[in-house]
């Protein structure tokens, strides 16, 4: 598969108790991004990397939201002391160089938080 | 601002007409667009993009349009078929910018 892939694509978690979510890139893409997406909306931009280093991060992005990426390749989103307001699909997409030229997204992890 | 919720706007297109997707973007700035496709569960899909020097492209089956002037675009279907019935949301960006802006998203549904 050479596709941006996303684990898990379901979380339901108990508001309080902390996620993590996982995302694997395009292998030669050294960009990552991480956006949130709410039911009939458009993804709306959190953090984005450059091979290890976050290069950028939104006001969306709590702190309670950490982003990791530790070896350029794959990445972690976690979230602590969830809230219902987390709930939310978490998409993550890569693109292989400064341009966005090839930017392509996975198919998320949708969290439910009760 | 608005917020459509779960309301998106509706387009409902008989299989094997021509369909067309509207998007107002909000940044005069913007020199890149890109149209995606959204099935549900699904991320998005990128279907067309195109450059602020450029007023139309085209691909298969779709074709984008840029008015500039009054920061519009949309995007052409052409024979619309059942499998393009998804959300189609437009995306922006600026120079020096590494974000997406997204659009408000538009259904399309194929009645066959």
């Amino acid at each position: 598969d050479t596709g941006v892939s996303q684990d898990p694509r379901h979380k339901i978690t108990k508001r309080g108790q902390n996620v993590t979510f996982r995302c694997d890139p395009i292998s030669e893409h050294n960009r990552l991004y991480w956006y949130r997406q709410t039911l009939g909306q458009g993804p709306e931009f959190l953090t984005y990397f450059q091979n290890e280093a976050q290069l950028e991060k939104s006001r969306l992005l709590s702190d309670r939201f950490s982003a990791e990426r530790p070896k350029g390749s794959f990445s972690t989103l976690e979230i602590q002391r969830t809230e219902q307001g987390d709930s939310a699909m978490y998409l993550c997409a890569s693109s292989p160089g400064q341009l966005v030229y090839g930017y392509t997204f996975g198919s998320g992890t949708r969290l439910t938080v009760v | 601002g608005e917020s459509v919720g779960l309301h998106l706007p509706t387009l409902s297109v008989q299989e094997g007409d021509n369909s067309i997707i509207n998007c107002a973007y909000s940044n005069s700035a913007s020199d890149y667009f890109i149209w995606y496709k959204q099935e549900s569960g699904k991320g998005p899909q990128f279907i067309i993009d195109i450059r602020s020097n450029m007023d139309k492209r085209q691909g298969q089956r779709v074709t984008v349009l840029l008015n500039k002037t009054v920061k519009h675009l949309s995007l052409q279907i052409a024979a619309t078929q059942p499998g393009d019935s998804a959300v189609y949301f437009c995306a922006e960006i600026a120079p020096g910018n590494n974000r997406l802006a997204f659009g408000k998203g538009n259904q399309v549904v194929v009645i066959p």
